[in-house]
């Protein structure tokens, strides 16, 4: 079974850095690109950027390039998206998803973690 | 970047209603095109991709159809466990876009 599974929920400060992670089994990690999405409290979805685990190539949004950092260590199938100097501003939900590319070319996110709630406030 | 506008922003249905939501994209995008819906408090879930193909595991009554710039999603008879809010997503190019959300509510 494919699972993705998040990290649990932070409370942190402005100017404080982060950490969150997202571990995928169930399926070969390296195979498939790994996305992350924000959802600010009562909005819409907003995709972040990707990474290519089998060599960490990195894909961003111009509304992200610059404040976060896409990372993965895939010996232990593992993605993370990381801050370091975060904003009130930064407070929502961060999904991340399995960015499925199907031999049409057509791509689409098939499986989502469950979500880290990150809040900062001061 | 590509625009994605879904209407309406929500919808008031009954359960056994057919229900369309459209999204239009701000350019061509072929039929790269997916669909979405969340449940109140957890993660999105694929529906449709490439504008028609259900992905496995949806029921039938869900489809999907458009290409170039408009797309509609159609539910053919709603269920009490559709209610949820919808989004459309482009993945013709980066920055992959999702619509803003349609709201489908019980009446």
């Amino acid at each position: 079974e494919v699972q993705l599974v998040q990290s649990g929920a932070e409370v942190k400060k402005p100017g404080e850095s982060l950490r969150i992670s997202c571990k995928g089994s169930g399926y070969s990690f390296t195979s498939y690109w790994i996305s992350w999405v924000r959802q600010m409290p009562g909005k819409g979805l907003e995709w972040m950027g990707r990474i290519d685990p089998s060599d960490s190539y990195t894909n961003y949004s111009p509304s992200f390039q610059g404040h976060v950092t896409i990372s993965a260590d895939k010996s232990i199938s593992t993605a993370y998206l990381q801050w370091s100097s975060l904003k009130a501003s930064d407070t929502a939900m961060y999904y991340c998803a399995r960015l499925h590319h199907d031999s049409s070319g057509y791509l689409y996110f098939d499986y989502w973690g469950q979500g880290t709630l990150v809040t900062v406030s001061s | 970047d590509i625009q994605m506008t879904q209407s309406p922003s929500s919808l008031s249905a009954s359960v056994g209603d057919r229900v369309t939501i459209t999204c239009r994209a701000s350019q061509s995008i072929s039929n790269y095109l997916n669909w979405y819906h969340q449940k109140p408090g957890k993660a999105p879930e694929l529906l449709i991709y490439a504008a028609s193909s259900l992905q496995s595991g949806v029921p039938s009554r869900f489809s999907g159809s458009g290409s170039g710039t408009d797309f509609t999603l159609t539910i053919s008879s709603l269920q009490p466990e559709d209610f949820a809010t919808y989004y459309c997503q482009q993945s013709y190019s980066t920055p992959y876009t999702f619509g803003q959300g349609t709201k489908l509510e019980i009446k």
